[in-house]
């Protein structure tokens, strides 16, 4: 079956802007995640939803990111007045149940540059 | 606070030697451990885990070892393949949640 996928690929703006991000889960998967990665190092925890229980927001850098999942599917990660610290991979995963033990499914990343 | 460090950024072995891929944490809390492997421009995909409870689990050529006291783990691959060279990354993850903590990864190259 079809994985995670995300769109754009690739997406450059300008330092002030705004961004949108989108992840698309496997069908079925009732917790998404997102991720990034900026350059030399290794995946930052975001935000994770877990079914209908509130998400955890706990890795959210700042009050600039938010992000959102529309009826239990997509999720759309928002960036506003971007900065060039906000550089990086943003990789989504989802995973068919909550919890440790279930393996999360990674999306193949939006690479994000901000000039 | 880099609660998940793997030191070595890269590794380079023969194919068919064993590689060992190192990551040490900090958090006791940690009770479930995983290792990840990315290709270039695709997302990193599950290759292994462990539990707390146990000290050792095997997967045909992969087994990760945990050294609770020490808060230790170790991927070996036994023997590397060309295939195998990507970029590895440890996580861990603390009991009732599912958010994966990263290591900043290690490069392996297996050199035919």
């Amino acid at each position: 079956g079809a994985g995670v996928s995300q769109s754009p690929s690739n997406k450059v703006t300008e330092k002030g802007k705004d961004v949108e991000l989108r992840c698309d889960p496997i069908s079925g998967h009732t917790a998404l995640y997102w991720y990034r990665q900026s350059l030399g190092q290794g995946l930052e925890f975001l935000i994770y939803f877990q079914g209908n229980s509130a998400p955890d927001k706990s890795g959210l850098p700042s009050d600039r990111f938010s992000a959102e999942r529309t009826g239990g599917s997509v999720s759309t990660l928002t960036i506003q007045r971007t900065q060039q610290e906000d550089s990086a991979v943003y990789l989504c995963a989802s995973s068919l149940a909550p919890g440790v033990r279930e393996t999360q499914y990674f999306g193949p990343g939006t690479r994000l540059l901000v000039l | 606070d880099q609660q998940v460090k793997q030191n070595s950024p890269s590794l380079s072995v023969q194919e068919g030697r064993i590689s060992i891929l190192n990551c040490d944490y900090t958090n006791s809390m940690f009770d479930y451990f995983l290792w990840y492997k990315k290709y270039p421009a695709e997302g990193p995909t599950f290759l292994i885990s462990i539990s707390s409870i146990k000290d050792k689990n095997e997967d045909g050529r992969f087994t990760v070892f945990l050294n609770k006291s020490a808060k230790h783990l170790s991927l070996h691959i036994v023997p590397s393949q060309p295939g195998d060279s990507a970029v590895y990354f440890c996580a861990a993850t603390p009991a009732n949640t599912g958010k994966l903590i990263f290591g900043q990864g290690t490069t392996l190259q297996v050199k035919p």
